[in-house]
């Protein structure tokens, strides 16, 4: 499978510990973004990464959360001391390069949970 | 205004007929449309994209956009109970996409 690849699929975190998310891009791909969808609400952009430089951060919240896309390995979304309004469905897509027609693909998503 | 409207439905059509998805952007400088859908629970499908006034078809799908009336629309033909999913209208903005909240359609068998 080619496709774009992210684990956990759920994510089961108490208040106050650190969720992991991962994501590895499709075959061919160097770009990577992270969105996120709360219940009920849209898909949010929250940061754009080239291996191992940080593009564009402007959704990220300024606190708890980073991002990382070594030069080996996944794409790495951290969110530490998780608050219950963390819960969300946090979506992965990467593309090949950031030229038109910017089509991104997205992964099956990590739905994080925070109780 | 929000940079991208989209009713959020539920739209109704009966099995077989035309579902008509629309959508309204803010910003004149958007180059590139896309339209996703995604079923419940589940993550986004790039379905169509378009980047010139006028129409795109690809199967049942047709995209149009109309960039001086800054709005964008999906057709899909022959609707079948399978096309139930939200629908979301996107656009790039510099290197990201911004997404619409989506239209949710219900095909009536």
């Amino acid at each position: 499978n080619a496709g774009v690849m992210q684990n956990p699929r759920h994510l089961v975190r108490r208040r106050g510990q650190e969720a992991r998310l991962r994501c590895s891009p499709m075959k061919g791909h160097s770009h990577v973004y992270w969105y996120r969808q709360l219940p009920e609400e849209g898909l949010k952009f929250m940061v754009y990464l080239q291996k191992e430089n940080i593009i564009d951060e402007s959704g990220m919240p300024k606190e708890r959360f980073s991002a990382e896309f070594p030069k080996e390995g996944p794409s790495i979304l951290r969110i530490q001391q998780v608050v219950r309004g963390d819960s969300a469905a946090y979506f992965c897509a990467s593309s090949p390069g950031p030229n038109p027609p910017y089509e991104q693909y997205f992964g099956p998503g990590t739905r994080l949970t925070v109780t | 205004q929000k940079e991208v409207e989209q009713n959020s439905g539920p739209l109704s059509v009966p099995e077989g007929a035309i579902a008509s998805l629309n959508c309204t952007y803010s910003d004149r400088g958007s180059q590139s449309f896309f339209w996703y859908r995604q079923y419940s629970g589940k993550s986004p499908e790039l379905i169509m994209s378009i980047y010139s006034n006028g129409d795109k078809e690809d199967g049942r799908f047709t995209a149009q956009l109309n960039k001086a009336s800054q709005y964008v629309s999906l057709l899909i033909r022959d609707s079948q109970p399978s096309d139930s999913a939200t629908y979301l209208c996107a656009l790039n903005r510099d290197d990201k996409i911004i997404f619409g909240k989506g239209t949710r359609l219900h095909i009536l068998p």
